[in-house]
């Protein structure tokens, strides 16, 4: 499994966009990369999945550049509520014997 | 939407006692997966279950662990002899057939939290 870098923790005001990048220089051919949300005392619950250039959902928004070795993770004018854990993790997206495996995350704090 | 329900949401219990954690996954999954995650730390990997058996597990998951689907519905983690660091909060998740868009989104339970005292 591809290892990821992201960073360890962000702040952002209320109304902004926020822009969480993730590095994945060893991603395979085959990976797809996709973001968790995990708010305190929760499970993680799925945000996006993309494979290369741009997805976009009623969410968030996923930039994967050509050469796919990072991906930034978009939300747009974050609220109080969007204060979580971001997860970037990277693989193949059939789950089934393929576990997720999640790194440290990125602890977003967003403030009034 | 559907969701991954787990009880009980809280389990204390005395070091050396049998715990079971308890999932209803949702109905049409196939793959069903547990997690833990120790207070402040990152989500980590247990086991996964399909067709009836483990397909992976990891090192924490060695022979005090144990899975079980017993009914078709629910699916069990129970921890045999329970010991201070088990302490953690246990997410149960499953997912769809791992084919096609939507198939590929786990859906996580919220959890239980395991205290072991």
């Amino acid at each position: 499994l591809a290892k990821t870098t992201q960073p360890i923790s962000m702040d952002s005001y209320e109304g902004q966009e926020v822009n969480i990048t993730c590095s994945h220089n060893n991603i395979a051919t085959n990976d797809y990369i996709t973001w968790y949300q995990q708010f305190p005392s929760q499970g993680p619950r799925f945000i996006i999945q993309g494979y290369k250039t741009k997805v976009t959902n009623e969410v968030a928004s996923l930039f994967i550049p050509a050469d796919r070795k990072s991906s930034t993770l978009s939300l747009p004018r974050v609220s109080l509520s969007d204060t979580a854990v971001y997860y970037c993790l990277v693989g193949v997206p059939l789950g089934g014997n393929t576990p997720l495996v999640f790194g440290k995350g990125t602890r977003l704090s967003v403030i009034a | 939407e559907p969701e991954v329900t787990q009880t009980p949401s809280h389990q204390v219990t005395q070091m050396g006692q049998e715990v079971i954690l308890r999932c209803v996954p949702i109905s049409n999954h196939l793959y069903f997966y547990w997690y833990r995650q120790i207070l402040g730390q990152k989500v980590e990997f247990l086991v996964s279950f399909y067709n009836n058996e483990i397909s992976e597990k990891s090192e924490i998951f060695d022979d005090q662990f144990s899975v079980e689907r017993p009914d078709g519905s629910n699916f069990t983690l129970k921890i045999r002899s329970t010991k201070l660091e088990d302490s953690a909060m246990y997410f149960c998740a499953s997912m769809g057939t791992g084919e096609g868009k939507r198939n590929t989104e786990a859906f996580f339970g919220q959890g239980t939290r395991l205290t072991v005292v």
